[in-house]
């Protein structure tokens, strides 16, 4: 199948600090990928759509100014979160959608916030 | 009500047992089903599309009855590698567009 990969594989950081995840496509090209974030014992709950060179749709609740996604090329997109608290560790994956429309997973990130 | 539901288990069954999952969605325009598996700690990965008409993969049936909103998962001869939380996932369009999750069912399968 399709991979998938995200960098890095997990992050410790103080809170108030910003932290970037990468998510790239390694062999195809991934018109849309989108960012999901995962809680202990809860399932995969939806962030943001990210569309090559538009603007991302983030779904409701998701402050888009604290998580900011970048989609620059049909094979990268990276998520920011901005001024982290302990609220916002998380595991927080990838998915990109190939031309076949199956969405491939990304390993994830573990984020911890100190 | 969750968009979409499932028993969270634990499913604790024997080594070779037969197991079946079902998993009920909301929005009747829903147009892409699939059942995923996650490991522990790690991403999900599709096990399986799910089609009207039902389908099979080696150990594992999908179905899908539309008219009454639900998916289901059955695992034949399970194997203790089969422990695993798998997630019923609905998408309203085409898979590239937004799918949304189930909260899983954990299955465990002990020797």
């Amino acid at each position: 199948g399709a991979v998938v990969s995200q960098h890095p594989s997990w992050v410790i950081c103080k809170s108030g600090t910003s932290v970037k995840i990468e998510c790239r496509s390694l062999d195809f090209q991934a018109t849309t990928m989108f960012w999901y974030r995962q809680f202990p014992k809860q399932s995969l709950m939806l962030m943001a759509t990210s569309n090559e060179g538009s603007k991302a749709t983030y779904e409701q609740g998701v402050e888009k100014d604290k998580f900011l996604i970048n989609h620059a090329s049909l094979t990268l997109s990276t998520l920011t979160v901005t001024s982290a608290h302990p609220e916002d560790s998380s595991f927080y994956i990838c998915s990109a959608a190939s031309e076949e429309e199956t969405q491939y997973f990304g390993p994830g990130t573990r984020l911890l916030v100190l | 009500r969750k968009e979409v539901e499932q028993d969270p288990g634990p499913f604790n069954v024997p080594e070779g047992a037969t197991v079946a999952f079902n998993c009920t969605y909301s929005n009747s325009a829903s147009q892409s089903f699939f059942w995923y598996r996650q490991d522990c700690r790690k991403e999900p990965k599709l096990l399986m599309s799910v089609y009207s008409s039902g389908n099979e993969d080696g150990r594992f049936t999908a179905q899908l009855n539309r008219a009454s909103q639900y998916i289901s998962l059955l695992i034949r001869d399970s194997k203790l590698s089969d422990s695993a939380t798998y997630l019923c996932v609905v998408g309203q369009y085409s898979s590239a567009s937004k799918i949304i999750f189930g909260s899983g069912t954990r299955l465990s399968i002990r020797p």
